[in-house]
């Protein structure tokens, strides 16, 4: 049973345009929520955070929001650069002693120049 | 730079061969864990140490061992690799200490990975 679910496997998008990829969660339990990005042959990078008692974080062109309400949070890449392409995991934990993250199954992002 | 690195990068064994796959940490992070990840799919959380205290998952299989000699490293062991054990192997640390805003992290550094080819 997938916790953490990223239900596009891929998203494509032009140069300088918007990048949004999606992530929800069936677990209440968490309360911490991680983005990675992923290139071929190296392990995954942390990109950017966000807790529970925020719905947005924002570290320049990447920003992400939580909608907790809805146990979905999305990643927003502005502008999306062909550096950009990679795989996106999402993850999630649920905080206190709990070091464990729960990731999904990743999304590849392709940038076109 | 402080990092994590894995050896070896690709290793191939041959079915029923024991193997071992290190990683090593230069972070000084409280907490190591290792993962499997294979194609398209999400990293499978195997077992993690908060120092020496050791964490196995429920449905970690037997075959898998780990050991952890001391902060720095900390070793996969799989006793007989079968087909279906080919995979990714990624190391990950973290600072642990609880919520950052008591000083901890739930941040985690991981290795470039160890292609595991089983014959």
């Amino acid at each position: 049973d997938q916790q953490v679910k990223q239900n596009s496997p891929s998203l494509s998008v032009q140069e300088g345009r918007i990048s949004i990829l999606n992530c929800d969660y069936t677990n209440s339990m968490f309360d911490y929520f991680l983005w990675y990005k992923k290139y071929p042959a190296e392990g995954p990078t942390f990109l950017i955070s966000i807790s529970s008692i925020k719905d947005k974080n924002e570290d320049g062109r990447f920003t992400v929001f939580l909608n907790k309400s809805a146990k979905h949070l999305s990643l927003h890449i502005v502008p999306s650069q062909p550096g950009d392409s990679a795989v996106y995991f999402c993850a999630a934990n649920s905080g206190g002693s709990n070091y464990k993250l729960t990731f999904g199954k990743g999304t590849l992002l392709t940038v076109n120049p | 730079d402080a990092m994590v690195i894995q050896n070896p990068r690709y290793q191939v064994t041959q079915f029923g061969k024991p193997v071992t796959l290190s990683c090593s940490q230069t972070l000084n992070h409280n907490v190591m864990y290792w993962y499997q990840q294979k194609s398209s799919q999400a990293p499978k959380l195997l077992f993690h140490y908060y120092d020496k205290d050791f964490n196995n998952e429920a449905d970690t299989p037997d075959n898998f061992q780990s050991r952890r000699p001391n902060t720095s490293f900390c070793f996969l062991d799989i006793r007989s690799p079968g087909l279906g054990d080919a995979a990714m192997y990624l190391c990950a640390t973290s600072r642990g200490l609880g919520w950052p805003s008591a000083g901890g992290s739930y941040e985690q550094y991981f290795g470039p990975g160890t292609r595991l080819t089983v014959t």
